[in-house]
């Protein structure tokens, strides 16, 4: 079934851990985003990716990085973990196109939940 | 910038009666695309419905429906027959040409049996 997953899903590490969150999707869209949903359940977008080797910084800034090396796989780092970091991140992806039915459309990840002590 | 604008924090409604959630968002541009996502208590986000901002006739989905006005700047949700299973949180959401998806703050709805 085609779907996007997040892994893990549930994190509670130390200060200074590095971490990476895992987003893959198999339904080859090239449009691939990472959302920061804040307590408040806001969302701001902090990376987004059009395609395999194409990534760049959303709207909030985050010291988290993301890379594109696969279509199918959109994996956020965060290289020292501080108790700001704690935070629900979503990961989704989308079509290119116009006018389908499809097109624009994010389909979502189950969300990783990220707990920094 | 553009922003999206959700005005109730939260609704309720008892189950079968309808249920009207209200969006506004400011934007300068004439083509664009509007959503509703929900979000189940600990669950994946999904879409509810889509508007394209050229298409005059409001979009619908089973018991799901909006009232788009583009002059005024307006898409609110109407969820009719309310069922226990509606209760999220609902966002807003605009898509114009940059292709990033804005979100509202969200308006969480609770059904009452």
């Amino acid at each position: 079934e085609a779907d996007i997953y997040q892994t893990p899903r549930y994190l509670v590490i130390g200060t200074g851990k590095k971490i990476t969150l895992e987003c893959s999707q198999t339904m080859g869209h090239d449009k691939m985003y990472w959302y920061q949903q804040d307590p408040g359940m806001e969302l701001h977008l902090i990376h987004y990716s059009y395609g395999v080797n194409s990534t760049e910084k959303g709207d909030l800034s985050s010291e988290s990085t993301v890379s594109r090396i696969r279509t199918e796989h959109f994996p956020l780092t965060l290289e020292s973990a501080r108790p700001s970091h704690t935070s629900q991140y979503l990961c989704a992806s989308s079509e290119l196109g116009n006018s389908n039915a499809g097109a624009n459309v994010l389909t979502f990840g189950a969300g990783s939940r990220l707990t920094v002590l | 910038a553009q922003t999206v604008t959700q005005s109730q924090p939260e609704m309720s409604v008892q189950e079968a009666e309808t249920v009207t959630l209200s969006c506004t968002y400011d934007t300068s541009e004439s083509d664009y695309y509007l959503f509703w996502y929900k979000q189940p208590p600990s669950r994946q986000m999904i879409l509810v419905i889509r508007q394209e901002a050229y298409k005059q006739q409001n979009a619908t989905e089973n018991r799901f429906s909006v009232n788009f006005q583009k002059a005024a700047k307006s898409f609110s949700l109407k969820i009719s027959d309310s069922q226990l299973g509606d209760a999220a949180m609902y966002f807003c959401a605009y898509m114009g040409g940059s292709e990033k998806l804005v979100f509202g703050k969200g308006t969480k709805l609770t059904v009452n049996p």
